[in-house]
């Protein structure tokens, strides 16, 4: 079993939708929470990242960890044709400092 | 700041062919790794290094070997490539802790290797 579970999709909404994201994990270790947006062709970029649990907003994302469930979500709220990408979730933390752990990654289309 | 730069983005080898991905950070990372990334796999950790002169391996390291000599610069070297190791392959770094307290990692744009 992998230690990060994500659902690869696709994941195809129309404009203006909310999309959400979640990524489950096994390790209870795992402090530093992230999402991370790849284009085709392109590395993964940062999108938002959380420590610990909680909610964290930025424009129309919100990341949302519940380590008491191992669970984390991203919603992207009125959803553009430009959000359509791979999104990536991944985590570190405890006494694993620099190993990353990522999910497989959803791929999400906004249709227009 | 340039961030996370790898050379070359593409590349053609022929099985049994050496080669050397490179990638240098000007953030003053301590941490930097390469992953592969393969449909349906995800990223995968093939060798990582927590400062100059340390070095150590991920999930995948056979037939990959990394050195460290400064911080700026972790290249990835493949020894006699195979077909197996056709891959998008990706350089990354990190602080331990980044200025807002976090422990997040940075990209680079990708290598994409067809090994033949």
């Amino acid at each position: 079993q992998k230690e990060v579970e994500q659902d690869p999709g696709p994941l195809s909404v129309p404009e203006g939708a909310i999309v959400s994201l979640n990524c489950t994990y096994s390790n209870s270790a795992f402090q530093y929470f992230m999402w991370y947006r790849q284009y085709s062709r392109k590395g993964p970029e940062l999108l938002m990242y959380t420590y610990s649990s909680g909610n964290k907003e930025d424009g129309r994302f919100t990341a949302q960890v519940d380590k008491s469930s191992k669970y984390i979500s991203l919603f992207i709220r009125d959803s553009q044709p430009s959000d359509s990408a791979t999104y990536l979730c991944a985590m570190s933390g405890g006494d694993s400092w620099g190993k990353f752990q990522f999910g497989a990654g959803t791929q999400v289309v906004v249709t227009p | 700041n340039a961030g996370v730069t790898q050379t070359p983005k593409f590349q053609v080898l022929k099985t049994g062919q050496s080669m050397t991905l490179q990638c240098a950070q000007d953030m003053n990372h301590e941490y930097m790794s390469w992953y592969r990334q393969d449909p349906g796999m995800g990223l995968r950790l093939i060798h990582y290094s927590v400062g100059a002169g340390i070095t150590d391996q991920g999930e995948v390291p056979n037939g990959y070997n990394v050195s460290r000599s400064t911080t700026e610069d972790f290249p990835l070297r493949l020894l006699s490539a195979a077909p197996s190791q056709t891959s998008v392959y990706f350089c990354a770094s990190s602080y331990r802790l980044d200025i807002r307290g976090g422990n997040t990692i940075y990209f680079g744009e990708g290598s994409w290797l067809t090994v033949v």
